[in-house]
């Protein structure tokens, strides 16, 4: 396995337009998250899935963000009409279900967003 | 509320000093986990250790220690004889109940030849 993948990795738009973000978990994790980082800062947690199921959301996921993950596979991140205060690194990190493993999160790369 | 305070923004030492990064966390949860993670300049995370709460036993690997105190609700990591391929970015984390992961907004480790 490859560990989780993200794409694009880097993504450039101008304000107003609709990004999509595409994350790929380790194929064996049934767990899924989406966090954002700011330079700077540390990582700040988006949601969670476990399966196709989302079972948790931040506060900060406003109306224009949305995440699915339709099969239990892959998750996507879409963000519409984005603004200059989305650019972000967005990082998909993935776990297993089981208890031994199950609090140690492996991130993909990131997809960076810069919003014009 | 839960809380993870990383104090150090950054930290410059010269190759083979010793480092220590502090961390020091707020939970009212007497069950939970305390990580810490490294973003190398190429920028993805990795896991570098867990710790749960029940478990006050200091650990080291190589090169790495790390210091686990409940009376000071801290959790430091150390790094003997740095070397420049230790700079990066390090992020101690805290997940009680439910499924979120709170990071401290992490110290930039800088390590100079």
């Amino acid at each position: 396995d490859t560990g989780v993948s993200q794409d694009p990795r880097h993504k450039i738009t101008k304000r107003g337009q609709n990004v999509t973000f595409r994350c790929d978990p380790i194929s064996e994790h049934n767990r899924l998250y989406w966090y954002r980082q700011t330079l700077g800062q540390g990582p700040e947690f988006l949601t969670y899935f476990q399966n196709e199921a989302q079972l948790e959301k931040s506060r900060l996921l406003s109306d224009r963000f949305s995440a699915e993950r339709p099969k239990g596979s892959f998750s996507t991140l879409e963000i519409q009409r984005t603004e200059q205060g989305d650019s972000a690194m967005y990082l998909c990190a993935s776990s297993p279900l089981g208890t031994s493993g199950a609090n140690v999160l492996t991130f993909g790369a990131g997809s960076r967003l810069t919003v014009l | 509320a839960q809380k993870v305070t990383q104090a150090q923004t950054e930290i410059s030492v010269v190759e083979k000093e010793d480092v220590t990064l502090d961390c020091v966390y707020e939970t009212r949860d007497t069950t939970y986990y305390l990580f810490w993670y490294k973003q190398p300049p190429s920028g993805e995370l990795v896991f570098l250790i867990r710790r749960n709460s029940f478990d006050e036993q200091n650990e080291i690997s190589g090169r790495y220690s790390w210091n686990f105190q409940k009376s000071t609700s801290s959790f430091n990591f150390t790094i003997t004889a740095s070397q420049v391929v230790d700079s990066a970015v390090y992020f101690c984390a805290l997940r009680t109940g439910g499924f979120k992961t709170i990071f401290g907004a992490g110290t930039r480790l800088f390590v100079k030849a």
